[in-house]
């Protein structure tokens, strides 16, 4: 199986900040990744897939990057409605997996 | 626009069953593979099946294998997930998603306790 470890767990940041989120692949799944937000209460919503390309009605400030096994979310200058917890899949080969999440709180 | 709600989660006793179902609409349903996720309390996400448009081939988490099947009814737009032997480590918010993750239902509550 295809580890997915995503980091940080959690950070605080503040309004207007530059967030970076990090999720690293056991193995190459070339660009076959999504990055998901999750508020409480709420089912994710996709943000980003194929790694880089942004999801139709997703903000511009949201961006994705990497190929292989190094990818990465960023939040360009994050706004009150981000704070939530993201997440990173993979669907490059089964079982399908799951990043553990990295919770965005208020600084 | 696309729409996935789910119905058919509830508190079942270990060993028990339960048959969950997502009715989609919004979208050509026999055109995409659909996914079972599920979240238990307080924890993160975990992929729990996936069936391809035509229903002729499913792939499981281990933990689910053997249990879980997973089947849909192209002509009726709907994905379904039967669930047998529940443990309670099974107690989670299922949600159906449609192909690879682009949307998801609001999700189904099941519990597994005596």
């Amino acid at each position: 199986d295809i580890q997915m470890t995503q980091s940080p767990s959690s950070l605080s940041a503040s309004v207007g900040d530059r967030v970076t989120i990090t999720c690293r692949a056991s193995q190459g799944i070339r660009n076959d990744l999504g990055w998901y937000q999750q508020k409480p209460g709420k089912a994710p919503k996709r943000l980003i897939y194929t790694a880089s390309s942004l999801q139709s009605g997703v903000p511009s400030r949201f961006s994705g990057s990497g190929s292989g096994t190094e990818f990465t979310l960023t939040i360009s200058s994050l706004q009150p409605e981000d704070f939530a917890t993201y997440y990173c899949l993979q669907y490059n080969s089964y079982p399908w997996t799951f990043g553990q999440g990295t919770k965005v709180e208020i600084k | 626009e696309v729409q996935l709600v789910e119905s058919g989660g509830g508190l079942v006793q270990p060993g028990g069953s339960l048959r969950l179902s997502c009715a989609a609409s919004g979208f050509t349903f026999s055109s995409v593979s659909m996914a079972w996720v599920r979240q238990a309390p307080g924890h993160g996400l975990e992929w729990v099946a996936n069936i391809k448009d035509d229903g002729n081939k499913a792939f499981y988490v281990d933990s689910v294998t053997g249990r879980f099947t997973i089947s849909r009814d192209n002509a009726k737009n709907s994905l379904y997930l039967q669930m047998n032997s529940l443990r309670a480590e099974d107690t989670a918010i299922y949600y159906c998603a449609r192909g690879w993750g682009s949307e998801w239902g609001q999700g189904t509550l099941v519990t597994v306790s005596s």
